[in-house]
């Protein structure tokens, strides 16, 4: 069955670094990837999408990275600022391009 | 842009009532989605709607849950005799129907069973 893994664990970094996130699939061939950001008690906001064909997407201080071959994602919020800290999302398109989501990646940028 | 919009923001009820959630979409979007979303967890599908029509459902859901849009606009969904299984964010999401576009969701409503 098609899985979307990422790391459940959080990642804590220092404000200033790069963080990088990353998103594992299996059993998918998507035409493209989606990251979207979580905070707490909201829903989640797009930010950027990476199709097949793309091997790395920039917008402003975030860079995706799309590879088909090892079926993974890295999302890198470079300069990182407390104001990032919240849940990342990856999701993938299923049946009818409907997305399908992992389970997010907590991000804490220390002071 | 208003954005997609859900009411209420937070439900707390007895096990076994009835619930009842609005989602206002954003008016250009054809396409609405419901997911459920717990604790440490992505949004889990439900169901989605093309404009009034409601194309897919989860085999998650329940027949305990039902969902409409009537006339293709504001959609409600509905959570029939309630199981303290069923506390959860509840998110509505809108797009326009077109392959890869991205999602805008609500900030959903968190249902609490006591």
């Amino acid at each position: 069955s098609q899985k979307i893994e990422q790391n459940s664990e959080a990642l804590n970094i220092q404000e200033g670094k790069t963080a990088t996130l990353t998103c594992n699939y299996t059993n998918y061939s998507p035409a493209y990837l989606q990251w979207y950001r979580q905070d707490p008690g909201r829903g989640p906001v797009f930010l950027l999408l990476i199709r097949e064909n793309e091997k790395e997407k920039r917008k402003e201080r975030l860079k995706v990275t799309f590879d088909t071959t090892l079926k993974q994602s890295l999302f890198h919020i470079t300069a990182s600022q407390p104001a990032d800290s919240a849940t990342y999302l990856c999701a993938l398109p299923g049946g009818s391009y409907i997305p399908t989501f992992g389970r997010g990646t907590s991000l804490i940028v220390h002071p | 842009d208003t954005g997609v919009s859900q009411d209420p923001r937070h439900k707390i009820t007895k096990r076994g009532q009835n619930v009842t959630f609005r989602c206002d979409p954003i008016s250009e979007h054809n396409r609405l989605y419901w997911y459920r979303q717990t604790l440490g967890q992505g949004p889990e599908f439900l169901t989605y709607f093309q404009n009034e029509a409601q194309l897919e459902k989860s085999r998650l859901l329940s027949n305990r849950f039902s969902a409409e849009r009537p006339k293709g606009s504001f959609s409600t969904l509905e959570i029939q005799r309630t199981e303290q299984g069923d506390s959860a964010m509840y998110l509505c999401a809108s797009s326009l129907g077109t392959d890869g576009q991205p999602q805008h969701f609500g900030d959903g409503t968190r249902l609490s069973i006591l």
